[in-house]
């Protein structure tokens, strides 16, 4: 079974400046990965698919990165409103979703 | 535009069952794979499962066959989630959200492009 580490938990990052995530996968995932940022009290919201493709209506400062087994989310200039929780998400078999990293402002 | 509505917010005894409902618009019902994927509180995300619109035909992940059903109506464009058997562990914000793909292309692909509010089911005695 695929396991899905994302680090680290939380991420202290201040305005302006890159934030780095990682996601690994325990076997090879191929490049069936996706990310999702997701507010307090709301839905998930799809970034990125195919390890690196921005979904429709995402900021260019959103990038994705990786393919097998490591994969790096990064926003190159965080703005107020990107501070959330992220999700990789690998979809090369039955879906399964990392436990999140948390983005908060330094 | 895509939008995808659920039902509001249920508290249910141990041992009982919930129903869960997701009214579609903006899109072809019938087009796209429905999906159902639950939080619980201050955790991550876990899928449970998808229907087919168009042929109801349905796939569940292991952990939850034997006591969940997804059924749908196509006269009002609406999906449904049934849990059985509920624990306190079950617990959750329950989310529809729609595949990426439309079935005519390929699929279902499991990338989750539009998602529903989310439904909060508590389960306590």
């Amino acid at each position: 079974e695929i396991v899905m580490t994302q680090s680290p938990a939380t991420l202290s990052v201040s305005p302006g400046e890159r934030a780095t995530l990682s996601c690994r996968a325990s076997q090879s995932v191929s490049s069936n990965l996706a990310w999702y940022q997701q507010k307090p009290g709301q839905a998930p919201r799809l970034l990125i698919y195919g390890a690196s493709t921005r979904a429709t209506g995402i900021p260019a400062r959103f990038s994705g990165s990786g393919s097998g087994t490591e994969f790096t989310l990064t926003i190159s200039s965080l703005q107020s409103e990107d501070f959330a929780v992220y999700y990789c998400q690998q979809y090369n078999n039955w879906p399964l979703f990392g436990q999140g990293t948390r983005l908060e402002i330094k | 535009q895509v939008q995808l509505v659920q039902s509001g917010a249920e508290v249910k005894k141990p041992g009982a069952s919930v129903k869960v409902s997701c009214k579609a618009s903006g899109y072809t019902f019938t087009g796209y794979y429905m999906h159902w994927v639950r939080q619980a509180p201050g955790q991550g995300l876990e899928w449970m499962g998808w229907i087919n619109p168009n042929s109801g035909g349905t796939n569940y992940a292991q952990k939850f066959q034997g006591r969940v059903t997804m059924t749908r109506d196509t006269s009002i464009s609406t999906a449904y989630m049934e849990l059985s058997r509920l624990r306190s562990d079950d617990t959750a914000v329950y989310y529809c959200a729609r595949d990426s793909v439309p079935i005519a292309v390929a699929g279902p692909l499991i990338i989750f492009d539009y998602w529903g509010q989310g439904t909060l089911v508590t389960v306590s005695s």
